[in-house]
């Protein structure tokens, strides 16, 4: 199995732009996972999903942030407007079952000047 | 979820066995102790978890003693390639249930 694919695996925008990240998540996962992680914040939990249905999204910081994930096999994190602070690094995780170890993809690397 | 509180770096030598003490003086019934590695520029990766007593894989073992206070990640005879992050999380369930809270965690660095 290839694990739990990200892209972009870097991405440079401008303030405003919308910005949209992609994950693959390992092929029979009932459960995906996106964190954030920054030098300040260290790893954050955005949201989490399980058999493709939103269960907690306490951790998205703001209106500007929303995810989905249409299918088993796929998610995306989309920011809009993005913004300087937004700068960090995205994870996605996958899991077999929500209480399950957690895979982690290579994560996107996001610049937002 | 229970608070964790970890050393926030260790220096170790090659061939060391190094013990990274992780304190979770709330952890409930409940729950369980596991742990991640994470390398620079890699998410992190699941390393052991355990209940109560000694739990040991290939990689590690996890001590954990009998008030369930506080756990030990033992890394026997360590490489420069240990060199990473380690997290302690405590949660729900036979793994921490969905919701993984990371801490800052323990940088080990591992001298030559």
């Amino acid at each position: 199995d290839a694990g739990v694919i990200q892209s972009p695996r870097h991405e440079v925008t401008e303030m405003g732009q919308e910005v949209t990240l992609r994950c693959k998540p390992i092929s029979g996962h009932n459960s995906l996972f996106w964190y954030r992680q920054t030098m300040m914040r260290g790893l954050e939990l955005l949201i989490y999903f399980n058999n493709n249905v939103p269960i907690d999204d306490s951790g998205m910081p703001e209106d500007r942030f929303s995810a989905k994930m249409p299918n088993a096999s796929f998610s995306t994190l989309k920011i809009q407007p993005s913004e300087p602070r937004d700068s960090a690094v995205y994870f996605c995780a996958s899991s077999f079952q929500e209480q399950d170890e957690q895979f982690f993809g290579p994560g996107t690397r996001l610049t937002v000047l | 979820l229970a608070k964790t509180t970890q050393p926030i770096s260790m220096d170790s030598y090659e061939g060391q066995e190094v013990n990274i003490t992780c304190s979770h003086n709330n952890i409930a019934t409940n729950d369980y102790i596991t742990w991640y590695q994470q390398f620079p520029s890699q998410g992190p990766r699941f390393i052991i978890q355990g209940y109560k007593t000694k739990v040991t894989n290939e990689v590690a073992s996890l001590f954990i003693p009998a008030d369930r206070k506080s756990s030990t990640l033992s890394l026997p005879r360590v490489s420069l390639s240990d060199t990473a992050v380690y997290y302690c999380l405590v949660g729900e369930g036979s793994s921490n249930t969905g919701k993984l809270i990371f801490g800052q965690g323990t940088t080990l660095q591992v001298k030559p």
